[in-house]
């Protein structure tokens, strides 16, 4: 797998733009960028994936670089139920092992009232 | 996208003693996982739980320590055997469906277990 990085932590203001970086200089070209999250307590929940477009669905968007090197996961209006570890992950989709991810620490977003 | 209901939801265990924690589907899945989240840590693959077979364990799990069941498509249990403290972490079930080209992963809410 493609390793990730991500900032420790963030933090946004409510009802402003949360926009999350991840790195992943080492992606290979069948590999796609998911982002998941997981607020305190409960299970990690799907957000969103891409490949090389950018993406948008009813949780957020997501910009992936020309070059793929890089993406930014973007909450277009922050609320305090968005505050949550955030992780970026690379993975292939097809192989032995696709179905399964690999996290790593993500980013930790506070959105402050 | 499915739901899935893990039960326990939290549990306090002794020393030596096993527990078992049910993942249920509500609907067919292929493919199911069990992960488990150490405190303050991320998740960790610990095996994939296959249908009509043996599970598909993770370097550093075994499945004496970790019996893993796949009795039918929406159901699946987890055996944590013989605590130790260093068992007490949360314990996911999730599911793979696909989606947009990819597969994404669904997860329960978790089992969390201490261990004292």
């Amino acid at each position: 797998d493609a390793k990730t990085t991500q900032p420790t932590s963030m933090d946004c203001a409510e009802g402003r733009a949360a926009n999350l970086p991840c790195n992943h200089s080492t992606i290979s070209g069948n590999e796609y960028v998911y982002w998941y999250r997981q607020i305190h307590s409960q299970g990690p929940q799907y957000i969103i994936h891409g490949l090389k477009n950018n993406e948008t669905n009813e949780m957020a968007s997501l910009i992936i670089t020309e070059d793929r090197k890089s993406s930014t996961l973007i909450l277009p209006h922050a609320t305090l139920r968005d505050t949550a570890v955030y992780y970026c992950i690379v993975r292939g989709i097809s192989g032995a092992g696709s179905y399964q991810l690999t996290f790593g620490k993500g980013t930790k977003l506070s959105v402050i009232p | 996208s499915a739901v899935i209901s893990q039960k326990p939801s939290r549990d306090i265990c002794q020393r030596g003693t096993s527990l078992t924690i049910q993942c249920q589907v509500d609907s067919q899945v292929t493919m199911m996982f069990w992960y488990r989240q150490q405190p303050g840590q991320s998740l960790t693959l610990i095996a994939t739980a296959n249908q009509g077979s043996e599970a598909t364990y993770e370097s550093g799990f075994v499945i004496d320590k970790f019996p893993i069941s796949r009795p039918n498509l929406t159901f699946s249990t987890l055996t944590v055997s013989n605590m130790s403290p260093e068992d007490s972490s949360i314990y996911l079930c999730s599911v793979s469906r696909y989606l947009s080209g990819a597969n994404v992963l669904t997860f329960g809410a978790g089992s969390r277990l201490t261990v004292l």
